[in-house]
């Protein structure tokens, strides 16, 4: 079956501009994760949907990101008022549960604020 | 506090040079343990799940092994097509979060 998906795979935005990423997961997934990942480094945890619901929004960095899922499906991730810091990719993930359930990933957006 | 490192940074190997990678952990109530692969410009690739100690499991030239403290993931007779940065995960206590480890680059030269 299809992997989960993300959109778009590049995106350049100028700083101060708002930017909407999403994932399409894959089918039956209750759970959905997203990272950001800076160059050569490692996962950096963001939120967590279980159904439509986010039992833990600490991840977020600042009040300028935020995330939704709908249909216990599709989910995107806002970063309002771009800055430079946000430049990495963002990976989505799914699994069949939360709890002790391998996670399937999506390729990721690239995202370069200048 | 929960932390899961990994050794060493980065691994270079000849074609066929058989070698092991390191994850080690301090958690409490350990429920799994997590091997992924990332390609440059790509997702992580889930490779397997450990979740007791003495477990094992294979694929391919790949071998994951778990004890209490740490999991080994042993690559056999490596290929260049194995080259890639190899992360560890753990899933601890009641917390749904992953901790990830830093990744280990493994480079194999033809």
């Amino acid at each position: 079956g299809a992997g989960v998906s993300q959109s778009p795979s590049n995106k350049v935005t100028e700083k101060g501009k708002d930017v909407e990423l999403r994932c399409d997961p894959i089918s039956g997934h209750t759970a959905l994760y997203w990272y950001r990942q800076r160059l050569g480094q490692g996962l950096e945890f963001l939120i967590y949907f279980q159904g439509n619901s986010a039992p833990d929004k600490s991840g977020l960095p600042s009040d300028r990101f935020s995330a939704e899922r709908t249909g216990e499906s599709v989910s995107t991730l806002t970063i309002q008022r771009t800055q430079q810091e946000d430049s990495a990719v963002y990976l989505c993930a799914s699994s069949l549960l939360a709890a002790s359930y391998e996670q399937y990933f999506g390729p990721g957006t690239r995202l370069t604020v200048t | 506090e929960d932390q899961v490192t990994q050794s060493p940074e980065a691994l270079r190997l000849q074609e066929g040079e058989s070698s092991s990678l390191n994850c080690s952990y301090t958690v409490s109530g350990l429920r799994g343990l997590f091997w992924y692969r990332q390609d440059p410009g790509k997702g992580p690739e889930f490779l397997f799940t450990l979740y007791s100690a003495g477990e094992e499991k294979e694929k391919e030239r790949l071998k994951a092994t778990l004890t209490k403290k740490e999991s080994f993931l042993h690559i056999t007779a490596p290929k260049p097509e194995d080259s890639a940065t190899y992360l560890c995960a753990v899933q601890a206590g009641s917390n749904y979060q992953l901790i990830w480890g830093a990744g280990t680059k493994l480079i194999i030269k033809p």
